[in-house]
């Protein structure tokens, strides 16, 4: 069974700031995805990766295969980044295993 | 397009009543998963399907069941509802190309939950 671990759980940082995020895995998968969740809100995907990095704006995943290591960085940091970020490993057709989020929280 | 729908929202339940939550996605998604979402933990799988008329259980399927009629509905159902099934209910749905990958991955808005 996959293990994922995330860290920091929470993290409060000013406006501007550069966030990472970082997420380690057990055992060896197809995909590693990035999710994200508002406050009493619903769960919207950010990254799939399997290799190397991508960007989307402000925000970039970056995945090591063979360190089963992944970050998850915010530059340029606003108060509507604010939220939690979870990592989930997995690519088969029975589901993914979630790390338990990082809860970000960025200060005007 | 609406992507993964679930209904209801919010539901209080008393403990011994059943209930379904509804899920239907229009993306022709053909995976899709229930999952609840704890305080402090990771979500968990409860049920999982790979295609109409295929489910299977996922790490904690207690206390509930699953059908997959067809490719857009999802229904969960609690049967004797207990204190330790409030939670959050999250459905979500993924497609594989030619049962390689998983890709797409869609939640819905979540089903709060509480027995009491």
């Amino acid at each position: 069974k996959n293990e994922v671990e995330q860290s920091p759980q929470n993290l409060t940082a000013q406006e501007g700031e550069f966030i990472t995020i970082n997420c380690s895995y057990s055992v060896g998968i197809s995909a590693l995805h990035w999710l994200q969740q508002h406050p009493g809100g619903g769960i919207v995907s950010l990254f799939m990766l399997s290799s190397g990095k991508k960007k989307h704006g402000r925000l970039i995943a970056t995945i090591n295969i063979q360190e089963k290591h992944s970050s998850l960085h915010i530059t340029a940091s606003h108060p509507r980044d604010s939220a939690v970020y979870i990592c989930a490993a997995g690519g088969g057709a029975d589901g993914l295993t979630f790390g338990k989020g990082t809860h970000l929280i960025i200060q005007p | 397009n609406a992507g993964v729908t679930q209904t209801p929202k919010f539901r209080i339940l008393k403990i011994g009543q059943s209930m379904t939550l509804q899920c239907t996605q229009d993306m022709n998604h053909n995976y899709m998963y229930w999952y609840r979402q704890d305080p402090g933990m990771g979500l968990k799988l409860i049920y999982y399907s790979v295609g109409a008329g295929i489910t299977d259980k996922g790490e904690v399927p207690n206390g509930y069941n699953v059908s997959r009629s067809t490719t857009e509905d999802f229904p969960l159902r609690l049967e004797l509802a207990a204190p330790s099934q409030t939670s959050v209910y999250f459905c979500a749905s993924s497609y594989s190309l030619s049962g390689r990958g998983n890709y797409g991955y869609t939640f819905g808005s979540g089903t709060r939950l509480t027995v009491v």
